[in-house]
């Protein structure tokens, strides 16, 4: 299993661009969440889906959209990119009988100028 | 706002010392504790989760509840420089899967 994979590992965007971060599973799992993590701090929860087509905000979910149309893939959308966005996203998932469990993904490194 | 707090540190031990990191948490209504470790560059990964007050022991770590202070603890014995990380606190309250994270204590171990 590869687990929690997610694509591209460093991007540099433009201020008003948009891009997608992806994130896959190969886990069977559920549960998927989307976190950033800016330097020094903790993970914010942005999104999350509790199964394929159920998704719901987290904390800090403006800027953002996400979509859930199979178990595996929760990718997350960035509109009209803002240097507050600039930060490492990480995307993770868990299993419904395991939810104390979650599983991260090697994050994305994103930088908007 | 819910709120988890670490003190950001960091934290220096000696090899073979026990480090101890604390962790508060605003919120009377969270259930289950969790620490993870995460070392620079790399994603966040489980080591402990804990529900109920007391100490909950695996390997050389020990994670301590005490849920009437709104405290959670761990303590890492016979620490290695490869426990060198930052260590992350996040509370779940409820059946709620949704975790609050804090924002870490960077531990250090010296050879």
């Amino acid at each position: 299993n590869a687990g929690v994979t997610q694509t591209p590992k460093f991007r540099i965007l433009k201020i008003g661009q948009s891009m997608t971060l992806q994130c896959t599973q190969d886990m069977n799992h559920n549960y998927m969440y989307w976190y950033r993590q800016d330097p020094g701090m903790g993970l914010k929860l942005i999104y999350y889906s509790v199964g394929a087509g159920i998704t719901d905000k987290g904390e800090v979910p403006n800027g953002y959209n996400v979509s859930r149309s199979t178990t595996e893939d929760f990718p997350l959308r960035l509109e009209l990119a803002a240097p507050s966005q600039t930060s490492v996203y990480f995307c993770a998932s868990s299993y419904l009988g395991q939810r104390e469990t979650q599983y991260f993904g090697p994050g994305t490194r994103l930088l908007v100028l | 706002q819910k709120e988890v707090e670490q003190n950001s540190g960091p934290l220096s031990v000696p090899e073979g010392a026990i480090a101890s990191l604390n962790c508060t948490y605003s919120d009377r209504g969270s259930q289950s504790f969790f620490w993870y470790r995460q070392y620079s560059g790399k994603s966040p990964e489980l080591i402990m989760f804990i529900y109920s007050n007391g100490d909950k022991e695996d390997g050389r770590f020990t994670a301590q509840l005490n849920k009437a202070s709104q405290y959670v603890s761990l303590l890492i014995r016979d620490s290695q420089p490869s426990d060198s990380a930052t260590y992350l606190c996040a509370v779940r309250r409820g059946s709620n899967y949704k975790l609050t994270f804090g924002k870490g204590t960077l531990l250090t171990v010296n050879p």
